[in-house]
């Protein structure tokens, strides 16, 4: 089946530096990826839709000069969270969806960013 | 290698009836446990969970069943509504990460 990773799946950060996230497709190219933020026992939240060769399509209350996202191939989209702060610190999940196929996810492990 | 899987890719019950969706995992160390709701073009919404210390779950009209010697869970969705029409994930967690099933896409015939 399709695998979508992730790295680094756990980062502890300085309030105040940026983190990079990386999603991956492994056996598959993906035009579109989707990153997501979870809270405990909550939905994850759509934060936005990353596109290969174009700028990301972001949900309404996310910050787009605060997570910078890059879709730099067709396999590789990066999550940048810039200027860290203790309430960023959460789990950032990213999916892709192979084209052509109707709501089929393949989702990443996660990342758990703790910001201190 | 899928940690979770969801054999099923599709599932059609009728209105009324119970859904029963199915997950297996791999790892016993998962200790924690989730399903979630996707409709098209929409993130994935949470449904409902169970810790490993449990066997069973229930919220309304939702249940989640918990073998942990078979390594499976379940959802179970009784009586069934056409409004519950939806891609359903597991996913499981231990430690610092998350594993997701691919979906299994419920159709409530009215």
């Amino acid at each position: 089946g399709a695998v979508v990773s992730q790295h680094p799946s756990w980062v502890i950060c300085k309030s105040g530096t940026s983190v990079k996230i990386e999603c991956r497709s492994l056996d598959f190219q993906a035009t579109t990826m989707f990153w997501y933020r979870q809270f405990p026992k909550q939905s994850l939240m759509l934060m936005a839709t990353s596109n290969e060769g174009s700028k990301a399509t972001y949900e309404q209350g996310v910050e787009k000069d605060k997570f910078l996202i890059n879709h730099a191939s067709l396999t590789l989209s990066t999550l940048t969270v810039t200027s860290a702060h203790p309430e960023d610190s959460s789990f950032y999940i990213c999916s892709a969806g192979l084209a052509g196929i109707n709501n089929e996810q393949f989702f990443g492990p996660g990342t758990r960013l703790t910001v201190l | 290698d899928q940690q979770v899987k969801q054999n099923s890719p599709s599932l059609s019950v009728q209105e009324g009836r119970i859904s029963i969706l199915n997950c297996d995992y791999t790892n016993s160390m998962f200790d924690y446990f989730l399903w979630y709701k996707k409709y098209p073009a929409e993130g994935p919404t949470f449904l409902i969970s169970i810790s490993s210390i449990k066997d069973k779950n229930e919220d309304g009209r939702f249940t989640v069943f918990l073998n942990k010697s078979a390594k499976h869970l379940s959802l179970h969705i009784v009586p069934s509504q056409p409004g519950d029409s939806a891609v359903y994930f597991c996913a499981a967690s231990g430690g610092n990460q998350f594993y997701f099933g691919t979906g299994t896409s419920l159709t409530v015939i009215p």
